[in-house]
């Protein structure tokens, strides 16, 4: 079984602070994704990559930053963390051959910044 | 962005009811449609990948339909169980997106009573 797994469950930090949330997927999978989900709004895609240290923006990018140095390990950056950017962030993984295979997901982040 | 459309927002059933929902999606450029189940406290799991028109899917008591000259997909419930309660995400996949690259409707949340 894929297994993606994200740092923290849960996570409470200060506005201001640079905030790292970190993502590792054991498939060797090409695609990783980073989504946040808040009541009412579904899941909204920040930032996606497709190979080591590419990325491409997503719906909602602002205010986040990626990192992808290993191929497994996908890191979602908080610049400097605000209280509107309280919610719940899941990653997920994919084959490159994408729509064709479903995405696997972590069990989420749930960041409250105060 | 993509508007994909899930219908109801909400629905509550007894156990033992079949029920139904609704995701709409754009009916041109289609590529592929996924659903995913989510339960409260776990990572959203795939339910199914639909690419053809037509398409018929089923697991266990959970089956779903595709109709993409219209723009719609069917996810039926047969005889309801408490272990159902979830919310249902639909995802479409735009056949101009790159990487398969999910555009995730709002989610229909069920809750199954006993």
């Amino acid at each position: 079984d894929v297994k993606v797994t994200q740092s923290s469950r849960y996570l409470v930090k200060r506005t201001g602070e640079k905030v790292f949330l970190e993502c590792v997927q054991d498939m060797d999978h090409e695609n990783m994704f980073w989504y946040r989900q808040d009541p009412g709004l579904g899941l909204r895609l920040i930032y996606f990559s497709y190979d080591v240290k590419m990325k491409e923006k997503g719906d909602i990018p602002e205010g986040y930053s990626v990192s992808r140095e290993k191929k497994e390990r996908f890191s979602l950056i908080l610049e400097s963390a605000s209280t509107n950017q309280t919610s719940m962030y899941l990653c997920a993984s994919s084959t490159r051959t994408g729509g064709f295979q479903p995405q696997h997901f972590g069990d989420g982040t749930r960041l409250s910044i105060l | 962005i993509l508007n994909v459309e899930q219908s109801p927002q909400s629905l509550h059933v007894q156990e033992g009811d079949s029920t139904n929902f609704t995701c709409s999606f754009p009916s041109s450029n289609f590529y592929a449609l996924h659903w995913y189940r989510w339960e409260t406290a776990k990572s959203p799991e795939a339910l199914f990948v639909m690419t053809l028109n037509g398409d018929e899917k089923k697991k266990g008591r959970i089956s779903a339909t595709l109709n993409t000259k219209e723009g719609y997909s069917y996810l039926y419930i047969k005889g309801s169980q408490p272990e159902d309660s979830a919310t249902y995400l639909c995802a479409f996949i735009d056949r101009g997106s790159t990487l398969g690259r999910l555009y995730f409707g709002r989610g229909t949340q069920l809750t199954v009573w006993p």
